[in-house]
């Protein structure tokens, strides 16, 4: 199976602040990645599909980059709302395996 | 707009068979565009994906799960169905439901979750 790893597991931040997080697959899955937003009882929310694009709906604050087994979530300035435990996703081989999430928290 | 729901008994007894059943509206699960998806989140831990099938069939489980997994469409409900057999404690999760379009992977939407818990 492909690992995940995401890096930090968790950070604290302001509303206004830049955060960056970071996904590595352990083998090269080219563009094959895509990032989820959780929060607790609600349907999770696809943000970022094929490392770079933005989903529909999605606000712009958000972007994707990277390729092959280094990818990144930048929030350009966070909102309140965005508060949440973040996921990247793998969808090169099977099975799909997902990295551990990223808590942002204030 | 798609909306998935998912719907089971929150209860399951060890050794016995895990049955979720996820309801589409909005749209048809017999469409032949979409994957269904399944995928799980036990407490304090990260996102497990069990499997997928095609609106015709063709399943593709998690090797983790194989031997336990089984996934099935009725399209005269708009429904697809997860069943799990044997289940243990390490069982006990949040379980979503989420479409997929053919010949991408990723999952979009999802549903809300169904928390099952093993415990006799």
């Amino acid at each position: 199976d492909i690992q995940m790893t995401q890096s930090p597991s968790s950070v604290s931040a302001s509303v206004g602040d830049r955060v960056t997080i970071t996904c590595r697959a352990s083998q090269g899955i080219y563009s094959w990645l895509a990032w989820y937003q959780l929060k607790p009882g609600k349907a999770p929310k696809l943000l970022i599909y094929a490392a770079s694009s933005l989903q529909s709906g999605v606000p712009s604050r958000f972007s994707g980059s990277g390729s092959g087994t280094d990818f990144t979530l930048t929030i350009s300035s966070l909102q309140p709302e965005d508060f949440a435990t973040y996921y990247c996703q793998q969808g090169n081989s099977f099975p799909y395996t997902f990295g551990q999430g990223t808590k942002l928290e204030i | 707009q798609v909306q998935l729901l998912e719907s089971g008994p929150g209860l399951v007894k060890p050794s016995q068979t895990l049955s979720l059943t996820c309801t589409l509206s909005g749209g048809s699960i017999s469409s032949g565009d979409y994957y269904w998806t399944w995928i799980r989140q036990p407490a304090g831990k990260g996102l497990e994906w069990i499997g997928r099938i095609f609106s015709s069939g063709s399943p593709n489980y998690n090797p983790s799960l194989r031997g336990r997994v089984t996934m099935s469409v009725d399209a005269s409900k708009n429904q697809f169905s997860l069943k799990l057999s044997s289940v243990t404690a390490a069982d006990t999760a949040v379980y979503y439901c989420a479409q997929a379009v053919a010949g991408t992977r990723w999952f979009d939407p999802w549903g809300q979750g169904t928390l099952v818990t093993v415990s006799s």
